[in-house]
């Protein structure tokens, strides 16, 4: 089992339209996620992090965080065709978990805002 | 503010010659850093992890070796290239606070022929 894991895509959301993207992770004492997006042949760039349980707000981006389902989502409202690009999810692994603090990231989701 | 600078942007090295790849941080002191590298398609598998001067853990044993010789830096090595070893190469650099964040140099895309 992938420690975290993605629908690979790709997700085409009209112009406009709520894109929503879904992220599921193993390891129990993850504590912190993080959400990117990827263009090709760039690097990722931060989104957000949200590390409690609920809903985290900024801007036209939505995270949602459920610890007890092991589920990380993000949501992108009024979708443009620049938000086209690969999603990556992360999870850190917790400071009171033994070890380093391990990023693990998820093989991403391919997003597609037709115009 | 605090930037992760990483060179080179692109590399191209035959099989069996060896690799030198410099990541810096600045604006911040004792900074956890991390290498990736992103096969073509593929995720970010991770490397090395570094919380401070000469502390290395490997997450993949491979032909590559990491080294921090100084807190703001972290260097990626190998003494012979594979084919295998192509990829982006990224540096990050993970803040330690309440709302942390992971942050990503600009990478070095590396061909190996």
């Amino acid at each position: 089992q992938k420690e975290v894991e993605q629908n690979s895509g790709p997700l085409s959301v009209p112009e406009g339209a709520i894109a929503s993207l879904n992220c599921t992770y193993s390891d129990r004492v993850s504590q912190s996620f993080f959400w990117y997006r990827q263009y090709s042949g760039k690097s990722p760039e931060l989104i957000m992090s949200i590390y409690s349980n609920g809903d985290k707000e900024d801007g036209r981006f939505t995270a949602q965080l459920n610890k007890a389902s092991q589920y990380v989502s993000l949501l992108i409202r009024d979708s443009q065709p620049s938000d086209s690009a690969t999603y990556l999810c992360a999870a850190v692994r917790g400071w009171n978990s033994g070890g380093y603090q391990k990023v693990t990231f998820g093989t991403g989701t391919k997003l597609q805002v037709i115009p | 503010s605090q930037t992760i600078h990483q060179w080179p942007a692109t590399l191209v090295q035959p099989v069996g010659s060896p690799l030198s790849l410099e990541c810096t941080v600045e604006g911040t002191s004792n900074p956890n850093l991390y290498w990736y590298r992103q096969a073509a398609g593929r995720g970010l598998q991770l490397l090395f992890y570094s919380v401070g001067i000469g502390q290395i853990s490997s997450e993949v044993p491979q032909n590559l070796s990491a080294s921090r010789p100084q807190d703001r830096q972290f260097i990626l090595s190998s003494k012979k290239l594979l084919l295998s070893d192509s990829g982006f190469y990224l540096c990050a650099w993970r803040t330690q606070s309440i709302n942390e964040k992971l942050f990503f140099g600009s990478g070095t895309q590396l061909s190996v022929l």
